[in-house]
């Protein structure tokens, strides 16, 4: 199984300030995905990180409000830009297991964010 | 287009009785179903997944699920409830391997003495 590692693990922010998440794996991925957990919600796929491809964005989220990059196999961020209290919440990253075909994925432990 | 109901928002059991948590689903193909547990403040652990093998899946700290085409279900058990079960379930499905998962609302286990 993959290990992933997030930063930062949690962080307060200023409204219309942006934060960058960082998302580190121990292996070489080739796919990415970021969540969102809203307080007390369920995760929502907010993009799909290939290497060497632009992110995929679902419905709802916009590459302007959530930038993505992933320049290598093992390594992926995620800004959230021109924050306000409504963007606090949980981001987690996940990749998937290239063993099991990425019928697998395991997630990092999270990045709670509170914005003011 | 799919999708995943989890017909139960919170489930309170004693400690040693068992454990039921529903979860439907909705798929076109033949979809790939897990179930994922998420303790306070700590990350997403897999618990088990169905990949079209044995419909009976076994996962770790005893819980088990079976997949029931016909009535596309996929509900988790587990014989005897542990103070340490206590968590927030979530069933996902994926429909292609690759692809993201969607999760269900999730389920929250409370577990008494």
């Amino acid at each position: 199984s993959a290990v992933i590692s997030q930063k930062p693990s949690r962080d307060i922010c200023q409204r219309g300030t942006s934060l960058t998440i960082q998302c580190q794996v121990d292996s070489q991925v080739t796919m990415m995905f970021w969540y969102r957990q809203q307080p007390g919600q369920s995760l929502t796929l907010i993009a799909t990180a290939n290497q060497g491809s632009e992110a995929t964005y679902e419905s709802g989220f916009v590459i302007d409000k959530f930038p993505i990059s992933r320049p290598n196999l093992t390594f992926s961020t995620l800004t959230v830009s021109n924050m306000s209290p409504e963007d606090s919440s949980i981001y987690l990253c996940s990749v998937g297991d290239r063993v099991n075909s990425y019928n697998e994925q395991f997630f990092g432990p999270g990045t709670r964010l509170t914005v003011l | 287009a799919q999708s995943v109901t989890q017909l139960d928002s919170h489930v309170s059991v004693s400690e040693g009785t068992p454990v039921l948590l529903r979860c439907n689903y909705s798929s076109s193909y033949s979809p790939s179903l897990f179930w994922y547990v998420q303790h306070p403040n700590k990350g997403l652990q897999l618990l088990l997944k169905y990949t079209s093998a044995a419909t009976l899946v076994k996962g770790i700290n005893g819980f088990e699920a079976e997949f029931k085409k016909s009535e596309t279900s996929f509900h988790l058990t587990k014989p005897s409830a542990h103070m340490s079960d206590a968590a927030e379930y979530f069933c996902v499905v994926s429909e292609t391997a690759g692809t993201a998962l969607i999760f269900g609302k999730g389920t929250t286990l409370s577990v008494s003495s």
